[in-house]
């Protein structure tokens, strides 16, 4: 069974620094999709950035990166810049190629833009 | 709308009524999915449309539960004999191709569930 998992319950940046989110999974498979989510408080789910896993190139979103660590199993998000409408919960995704819409996610990380 | 529209936002149910929650996808949405959100977790998966047809139900928790999709649009999530451990925000997700959550899916604004 796959899992996901972010260790990091709370995070907390200054306005207009970097900051990032820790996400490590387990799975057996090779081809497979990872995302990062952010939900703010309004509960809509809003998809950040996804990344295949056969692509060795980090995917990138505007301020939003990824490090896509295969072998380690990592998948790590750095927001740049950080804005105060980063303010939300974000959460690590994972789903096996053609699964369909079983996505699983992590317990989500809180991130606090402070001014 | 633009969006994934679902309705109620809110939803008190005393213990043992049935509920029924709408999800209104995106129109032209093949896909259509529904998670279960507990206070401070993660989204679970529950179920999985491809237009009218069920095609995973692996995630809905027990026979009280039960989604549809009759038209391949709009989909029902019912739930009864409501249970206390079944307060959650449930979430309604959906996606323009067949192939799932392997394309961009949108997700709605959920619905909160509260059983007393």
């Amino acid at each position: 069974a796959q899992t996901v998992t972010q260790s990091q319950p709370e995070m907390s940046v200054q306005e207009a620094e970097t900051v990032t989110l820790s996400c490590t999974y387990d799975t057996s498979e090779n081809n497979y999709y990872l995302f990062w989510y952010k939900q703010p408080p309004s509960r809509q789910m809003i998809l950040v950035i996804r990344q295949e896993a056969y692509k060795q190139q980090n995917a990138t979103e505007n301020r939003f990166s990824v490090n896509f660590q295969k072998a380690a199993k990592s998948f790590s998000l750095k927001i740049s810049d950080s804005q105060l409408g980063d303010t939300a919960m974000y959460f690590c995704a994972f789903i096996r190629y053609n699964q369909g819409g079983k996505l699983i996610f992590g317990q989500g990380t809180e991130l606090s833009v402070k001014p | 709308g633009a969006g994934v529209s679902q309705s109620p936002r809110y939803k008190v149910a005393k213990r043992g009524q049935d509920v029924a929650l709408r999800c209104d996808p995106i129109s032209g949405h093949v896909s259509l999915f529904w998670y279960q959100q507990a206070l401070g977790q993660g989204p679970e998966f529950l179920t999985y449309f491809q237009n009218e047809a069920q095609l995973d139900k692996s995630g809905l928790p027990s026979d009280r539960f039960f989604a549809e999709r009759p038209e391949g649009s709009v989909s029902t999530l019912k739930i009864q004999r409501t249970q206390q451990e079944d307060s959650a925000v449930y979430l309604c997700a959906s996606s323009l191709a067949n192939r799932g959550m392997n394309t961009e899916a949108f997700f709605g604004q959920g619905t909160r569930l509260t059983v007393v």
